[in-house]
């Protein structure tokens, strides 16, 4: 079973829909959950970076942390074709030096005019 | 802005060649990574370095050595390249006081093809 499990999509979604984005994991000591996003032929780029448990929002992206059920989520609000990317979800145990990242698979979204 | 210049956007090697991959960022960052891509796999830790002539194995080290003589470049070599390791092959740094946001910077990636 691998650490991180993300549905890798495709998802494909109308302009101005609501997206949730989903990825479960088994180890109960992370603490750091991030949301990377990757468009087509570049690299990621961190979108949304959570502490522990709870949420935060930043303009039409909501991150969602539920430690208890192990499982983080990616909001995004009036989705628009620009929002068509990949995205990866992340995680660690803790900060220090070096922060292992470990990395879902990431799920594929497409946002169509 | 931060940028991460990887030398080679597309490769194509043979069985067996000597591969060099080159990355080179401009911000200081003292912590340089490489990871590879595939398709259902994520991003996957190959090597790190948290300072010059310093590195650590990631997850999957087997088949590449890195090299990092200056605090801006790291270099991912594979001595003898095999098809397995077709793949994109990503670079990122960091910022150790950063640490703690997980915020990688990546390069864009070389997309690397052994026949």
């Amino acid at each position: 079973q691998k650490e991180v499990e993300q549905d890798p999509g495709p998802l494909s979604v109308p302009e101005g829909a609501i997206v949730s984005l989903n990825c479960t994991y088994s180890n109960s000591a992370f603490q750091y959950f991030m949301w990377y996003r990757q468009y087509s032929r570049k690299g990621p780029e961190l979108l949304m970076y959570t502490y522990s448990s709870g949420n935060k929002e930043d303009g039409r992206f909501t991150a969602q942390v539920d430690k208890s059920s192990k499982y983080i989520s990616l909001f995004i609000r009036d989705s628009q074709p620009s929002d068509s990317a990949t995205y990866l979800c992340a995680m660690s145990e803790w900060g220090g030096g070096y922060n292992k990242l470990i990395f879902g698979a990431g799920t594929r979204l497409a946002v169509h005019p | 802005d931060v940028k991460v210049t990887q030398s080679s956007r597309y490769l194509v090697k043979r069985t067996g060649e000597k591969v060099f991959l080159e990355c080179v960022q401009d911000m200081d960052h003292e912590n340089m990574f490489w990871y590879r891509q595939d398709p259902g796999l994520g991003l996957r830790l190959i090597y790190f370095s948290y300072d010059v002539k310093m590195k650590e194995k990631g997850d999957i080290p087997e088949g590449y050595s890195v090299s990092r003589e200056k605090k801006e470049r790291f270099s991912l070599i594979l001595e003898s390249a095999s098809t397995n390791q077709t793949s994109m092959y990503l670079c990122a740094s960091s910022l150790s006081r950063n640490a703690n946001t997980g915020e990688l910077f990546f390069g864009e990636g070389s997309r690397l093809t052994v026949l």
